[in-house]
């Protein structure tokens, strides 16, 4: 067990450009979190996958932004045409099992910091 | 809807002295309730979690907490602060609107800053 595994771990891009995240969770876990956290926030859900499904998007989720898991494995999360308010952490978790139902812990990477200039 | 409340975005204490970070929540059902501790420019690592049962819950490095339904409150505690202590403390509950969301709603956290 490596815990969640997030690449890069600093992103520096230009407005306007495209970025991808990658994070890689538990192996075994099933379902795979995103959160985003800007300065002196704490995480606020974006979106998360049930295997290969994604299951629910916050309205934070912009159509700038896109979830996909594929394998029900790994997963990216692409921003289009990056503004400077996406500059925030962006953080994945992993689980094994549901959290409302079985307040499992949920295990998080160390983060994606994207700074768009 | 969810919400947690923290009071307090800073709190200062000497070390070897008692912490006391506070987390208030409303949910219109039984929530679970987890703390989370983040060092500068790292994830989340789970401290404690109250699901069932027990209403004191003891976590890692000294922490505890203690689930009071009556006032909606799941305060963190340590009996003697330390220097390694410093951080930022998130209080959690599991996100719930009554579809197939799933995930957990924090708080805006309260940065412990522990003075030698």
């Amino acid at each position: 067990d490596t815990g969640v595994s997030q690449d890069p771990r600093h992103k520096i891009t230009k407005r306007g450009q495209n970025v991808t995240f990658r994070c890689d969770p538990i192996s075994e876990h099933n379902r795979l979190y995103w959160y985003r956290q800007t300065l002196g926030q704490g995480p606020e859900f974006l979106t998360y996958f049930q295997n290969e499904a994604q299951l629910e998007k916050s309205r934070l989720l912009s159509d700038r932004f896109s979830a996909e898991r594929p394998k029900g494995s790994f997963s990216t999360l692409e921003i289009q045409r990056t503004e400077q308010g996406d500059s925030a952490m962006y953080l994945c978790a992993s689980s094994l099992g549901v959290l409302k139902l079985s307040g499992t812990e949920a295990f998080f990477g160390q983060g994606t910091r994207l700074t768009v200039v | 809807a969810q919400s947690v409340t923290q009071l307090g975005s800073h709190v200062s204490v000497s070390e070897g002295a008692l912490v006391l970070l506070r987390c208030n929540y409303s949910s219109s059902v039984p929530p679970y309730l987890f703390w989370y501790v983040q060092y500068p420019n790292q994830g989340l690592q789970l401290l404690l979690k109250y699901t069932t049962g027990a209403t004191l819950v003891k976590g890692i490095n000294g922490f505890e907490a203690e689930f009071k339904k009556s006032e909606t409150s799941f305060h963190l505690t340590k009996p003697s602060a330390h220097m390694s202590d410093a951080a930022e403390y998130f209080c959690a509950v599991t996100l719930y609107s009554g579809g197939g969301a799933d995930g957990l709603t924090f708080g805006k956290g309260t940065h412990l800053i522990i003075q030698p």
